[in-house]
């Protein structure tokens, strides 16, 4: 059974950046099968989509992130990673790493815990 | 506001049947992707009840299902149970916007 769990820091200063990692356990990051995503949600609202990437680095970003999201894969440690510059208030979110483990964008079967991060001085 | 449409909100009786629309468009449930469907409870990370339309992962009980026509879908719960109260949560991919895509989320409350 694939665990995934998502660390980084909680705060961080406005127009600085976020960074977290996700560790992959209970299987490879390189397993062909799956998809690895990035999901946030504000406190109290719904679900956004950040970007996905596969184990050979292919990604795929929000085109309303894409300027300021980097993710990125590090199969020898089984992570993946996100970053997002020039944060404000409103990147403040739960951000949950996430498999998809039939395809790109075919439903997440697996989801960390979540971490909650929020931008403030 | 969300590419994918839900109400925001539905209700029924224990035992009851509900159904929670996601309404799209051309250029993404109407084009042909899947919709996938989440359950998320208070406090913890959403669940995926339903892949591609109508399928159900390992460990979803059948009073969920999932169906899909022209440029909407829908999730039947039957049998309502208390435990059923969550937040649910549609998903799709858009071609015009290149990007998967969620639904704004219906909270289910169990009278």
């Amino acid at each position: 059974q694939l665990q995934l769990q998502e660390s980084g820091p909680g705060l961080v200063k406005p127009s600085g950046t976020l960074s977290l990692t996700c560790t992959v356990s209970g299987g490879s990051i390189s397993s062909s099968s799956y998809y690895w995503g990035w999901i946030r949600q504000p406190p109290g609202k719904g679900l956004e989509w950040i970007g996905t990437t596969y184990y050979s680095g292919s990604t795929y970003y929000n085109p309303s992130l894409k300027s300021r999201v980097t993710i990125s894969v590090d199969t020898s440690k089984d992570q993946f990673s996100l970053k997002l510059s020039s944060v404000t208030a409103a990147d403040t979110a739960v951000y949950y790493c996430a498999g998809d483990g039939r395809g790109y964008g075919s439903g997440s079967d697996y989801w960390g815990q979540g971490t909650l991060v929020t931008v403030s001085s | 506001q969300s590419v994918l449409t839900q109400p925001p909100s539905v209700s029924g009786a224990p035992g009851q049947r509900v159904t929670i629309s996601c309404t799209g468009s051309s250029s993404n449930i109407g084009t042909g992707y899947d919709v996938h469907w989440y359950q998320q409870l208070p406090g913890i990370p959403p669940q995926l009840l339903i892949y591609g339309n109508t399928n159900r992962p390992s460990g979803v009980p059948d009073r969920f299902s999932g169906s899909k026509s022209g440029t909407s879908a829908s999730l039947a719960i039957t049998g309502l149970q208390a435990e059923d109260e969550a937040d649910y949560y549609c998903q799709s991919y858009d071609s015009s916007l290149s990007a998967v895509i969620f639904g704004g989320g219906t909270k289910l409350t169990v009278l």
